[in-house]
């Protein structure tokens, strides 16, 4: 079966604190493709990231980094330096190849205080 | 570039009312497209995708209905609303199964 579980309901920090996001997924396929996307209170899904499962490495971009473990089957999202437009549910993603749709974590609640 | 519209934004409608969301896609052509709905407890619930026109897959049966008229626009509709039907509405397309899906602005739907 597959599943994501992003095990922190809601986290506050104040501005300038750095910040994890957790994510860990469930899937029995080889290959497979894990997202982030950001919901700030407007609504509207942003996409962040998307990251196939034979690639490793981890990512940087501007404050933001992911770190893939396929020995943990863990995807987190790190905010640096956090501000409060980082304000917003963040959501992990799934997309394994033996389904045909995406399946999303039930998202971390992130505020940053001024 | 693509982008992806949907309206209305907001709808407050009674209960055993009819409903139509529209969903349209452009710049591109034959996007796999998807309905998600999200009531208050964020989680996303996937309720209907389709891969091409007249195509429709229901992931969870209720009282809605999608439909894909032409390539790039999708509709999702129900004869009778239910107070349970408020929500979120997100449509997303994505050019194949596993690329990236993108999401439009969303329709906030209040049933009273």
């Amino acid at each position: 079966a597959q599943k994501v579980t992003q095990a922190q309901t809601e986290i506050s920090v104040v501005e300038k604190e750095d910040v994890t996001l957790d994510c860990v997924y469930e899937t029995r396929d080889t290959t497979y493709y894990l997202f982030w996307y950001k919901q700030p209170p407007s609504g509207e899904l942003v996409f962040l990231i998307r990251r196939n499962s034979f690639d490793e490495q981890n990512e940087i971009s501007g404050r933001y980094s992911w770190n893939f473990q396929k020995s943990t089957s863990s995807f987190n999202f790190t905010i640096t330096a956090s501000q409060v437009v980082d304000s917003a549910v963040y959501f992990c993603a799934l997309w394994g190849g033996s389904q045909g749709n995406l399946i999303f974590g039930k998202g971390t609640k992130l505020s940053v205080k001024p | 570039s693509q982008t992806i519209h949907q309206w209305p934004a907001t709808l407050v409608q009674p209960v055993g009312s009819p409903l139509s969301l529209e969903c349209t896609v452009e710049g591109t052509s034959n996007p796999n497209l998807y309905w998600y709905r999200q009531a208050a407890g964020r989680g996303l619930q996937l309720l209907f995708y389709s891969v091409g026109i007249g195509q429709i897959s229901s992931e969870v049966p209720q009282n809605l209905s999608a439909s894909r008229p032409q390539d790039r626009q999708f509709i999702l509709s129900s004869k009778k609303l239910l107070l349970s039907d408020s929500g979120f509405y997100l449509c997303a397309w994505t050019q194949r199964e596993r690329d990236t899906q993108y999401f439009g602005p969303g329709t906030r739907l209040t049933v009273l």
